[in-house]
Parts: C-alpha cells; structure tokens; sequence
C-alpha cells in the first residue's frame, strides 16, 4: 500500500482482556518498529524487526507484551491480561532499511477500562 | 534526565511569524537527527532528516544540528495556519535502531 496501515484504529477492551494490534508496512519495508506514545508524551520504542526476526525487543515493558513478524511484512502486536496503564497509542513504523528516515501509521487507540 | 528533552510548550505565534523550536539531548552517541511533525490523531510525519552536525533547508523549514552543544533546533519560516501541531525532534545513534524521540512542542499559528 502507499503508506503504513493500522487496524483496528480504535480498540476499548477490558481491564485483563487479550487484545491483538496489527500493522501492515510499506510493501518492500524491511525495518519495521513498534512505539507506544501516551498522551502529552513523545513516542517510546517498544521492538524494532529487520526482516522476519525481532533485533531488539528492549523496549518491551514487560512479559505481557509480545510481536510478531512471521513473514516479513505483517506484523502483530500481542498483549496480554491487558492493565488500565496499558491505555496510549501504539504507533508502527516501517522503513526501506536501517538508518533511513521512518514512516509511521496512524496508530492504534487503545483504551483498556 | 531523558536522553532528549524538549520544551512542551504550548507555543502560538501570528501567521507569517518565523518560529523557532528546539531541543537538547545528552547522548554523545547521536548521529542521526529528525524532525516530525504530528497532527492530532495522526501518527507523526518525517519533517527533516540530517547527519551530524550543520544546517538543512527544505522550503519554509531549515533543520539546525549543533553536536558541539547538543541542540537540535527547527525553524518555520513565514509560518501558516496549517503548520499548526506537534513538532517532535528525534534522535538515533548508528549502532542502536530505535528512534529517541523528544515530548513534542504544541504549535499554534494563528490566522
């Protein structure tokens, strides 16, 4: 597609609820990054994959969070027994390749009540 | 301390006013330097992209990186109604792939 997609663009889901973020990049992207962005807040790295592996899940608050890229385009964010910090705007990013200038989707909204 | 601080704001200025934003950071590290833009709900724009230190122009934007000092600053010149938004400054080193990113300066231009 011409840009990054993200679906669904708003989710509300229930205090330990399981909840699945995708995000479908730039067709030929091989970099593709995960941020979460709370309100008032610049974006904060979460995962960053080059190809199908993930390089660097540093960012990743803890065991509840998860990504996939099983094929090297579509990825999946995965959180589990979701908590009411959780809430903030997950952001995608993809890029031609390391040290290029990222674009990003629109994010997704989740609220967790 | 965050590894790149940035004055919130709000900032609001006259349309056709020259705007200047800016930021700090602390990573000796840093080589790659961006500008974003962000309108709400939207997720945040490339602005400016530049290596090291120097100046950048771009149209109405110039994208200033001083390394000596470790401020990044991003100039708007003849400032329009549309510019309005949040200006994040970004950072990144080349051996780490994760963008840092700055708190974002609200703008507003008024008409």
């Amino acid at each position: 597609g011409a840009g990054v997609s993200q679906t669904p663009s708003n989710k509300v889901t229930e205090k330990g609820k399981y909840v699945e973020l995708r995000c479908d990049p730039i067709s030929g992207h091989t970099a593709l990054y995960w941020y979460r962005q709370s309100l008032g807040q610049g974006p904060e790295f979460l995962i960053y994959f080059q190809g199908t592996g993930a390089a660097d899940d540093s960012g990743l608050p803890n065991d509840r969070f998860f990504a996939v890229r099983p094929e090297g385009s579509v990825s999946t964010l995965k959180i589990q027994r979701t908590e009411r910090g959780d809430s903030a705007v997950y952001l995608c990013a993809s890029s031609p390749g390391v040290g290029d200038g990222y674009t990003f989707g629109s994010g997704t909204r989740l609220t967790v009540v | 301390q965050k590894e790149v601080e940035q004055d919130p704001g709000p900032l609001s200025v006259p349309e056709g006013a020259i705007v200047s934003l800016n930021c700090t950071y602390s990573n000796s590290a840093f080589q790659y330097f961006m500008w974003y833009r962000q309108y709400s709900r939207k997720g945040p724009e490339l602005l400016m992209y530049t290596y090291s230190s120097g100046n950048k122009e771009d149209g109405r934007f110039t994208a200033q990186v001083d390394k000596s000092s470790k401020y990044i600053s991003l100039f708007i010149r003849d400032s329009q109604p549309s510019d309005s938004a949040t200006y994040l400054c970004a950072a990144f080193s080349g051996s780490a792939r994760q963008l840092t990113f700055g708190s974002g300066t609200q703008l507003t231009v008024l008409p």
